[in-house]
């Protein structure tokens, strides 16, 4: 079953613009994790942010996590024509048995 | 490190041929996984592995055979193929087991289509 939902669905902004990309979840979870798929390849972590850390920052990349309302959002600042991709949140359960829960996605493209 | 690889990256299968998609990972993983992606949905699991001679079902196991005789390979097996399991099959695999926290590495994907 699918946890976590992506929104919006796809997003389409200029370049240079910050994007900003939002992730809901139903149970309690260990962490939450971002991914990033360029077209027709494998996915790859991009940041992993804990249960119990409210904000988490790599590069030009801010993850943040609210529990009480169960839901995560992943900042890309001053966006690049190469951040066009797929973005995916992943869920560890904390009584996942080892599987991740993945949303559907959200498609950004960035407009040069 | 050549990191996660999949073969092949196509196939073309008639229905009810099987075959074996292969993974291997060159990294000492422990966890090894295989998802299906089908267009606007995320992945969904099929079949994990926590270690050699572990393997577990996935959200989606039906039709689908898994084995891991190393802690390097697990290749994914299609019994009998059928048109709904037309999809882009990644494999994937990390470090850790316990609690997933390092992130999973994914093989390039192969792409099946069964007639």
């Amino acid at each position: 079953s699918q946890q976590g939902e992506e929104d919006p669905q796809a997003l389409s902004i200029q370049e240079g613009e910050n994007a900003t990309m939002n992730c809901s979840y139903k149970t309690s979870i260990n962490n939450l994790q971002w991914y990033r798929q360029n077209s027709g390849r494998g996915l790859v972590h991009l940041i992993l942010i804990r249960s119990n850390e409210r904000e988490k920052h790599s590069g030009r990349l801010r993850v943040t996590l609210d529990t009480s309302k169960k839901s995560s959002s992943l900042l890309i600042t001053a966006s690049r024509a190469a951040d066009t991709a797929s973005y995916f949140c992943a869920t560890d359960e904390e009584d996942s048995n080892y599987q991740l829960i993945w949303g559907a996605g959200t498609k950004l493209i960035i407009k040069p | 490190n050549a990191g996660v690889t999949q073969t092949p990256k196509f196939q073309v299968l008639k229905t009810g041929q099987s075959m074996t998609l292969q993974c291997a990972q060159d990294m000492n993983h422990e966890y090894m996984s295989w998802y299906r992606q089908d267009p606007g949905m995320g992945l969904r699991l099929i079949h994990y592995s926590v270690g050699a001679g572990i393997t577990d079902q996935g959200e989606v196991p039906n039709g689908y055979n898994v084995s891991r005789s190393t802690t390097e390979d697990f290749p994914l097996r299609l019994l009998s193929a059928a048109p709904s399991q037309t999809s882009v099959y990644f494999c994937a695999s990390s470090y850790s087991v316990g609690t997933m926290e390092d992130g999973q590495f994914f093989g390039p994907g192969t792409r099946l289509t069964v007639l």
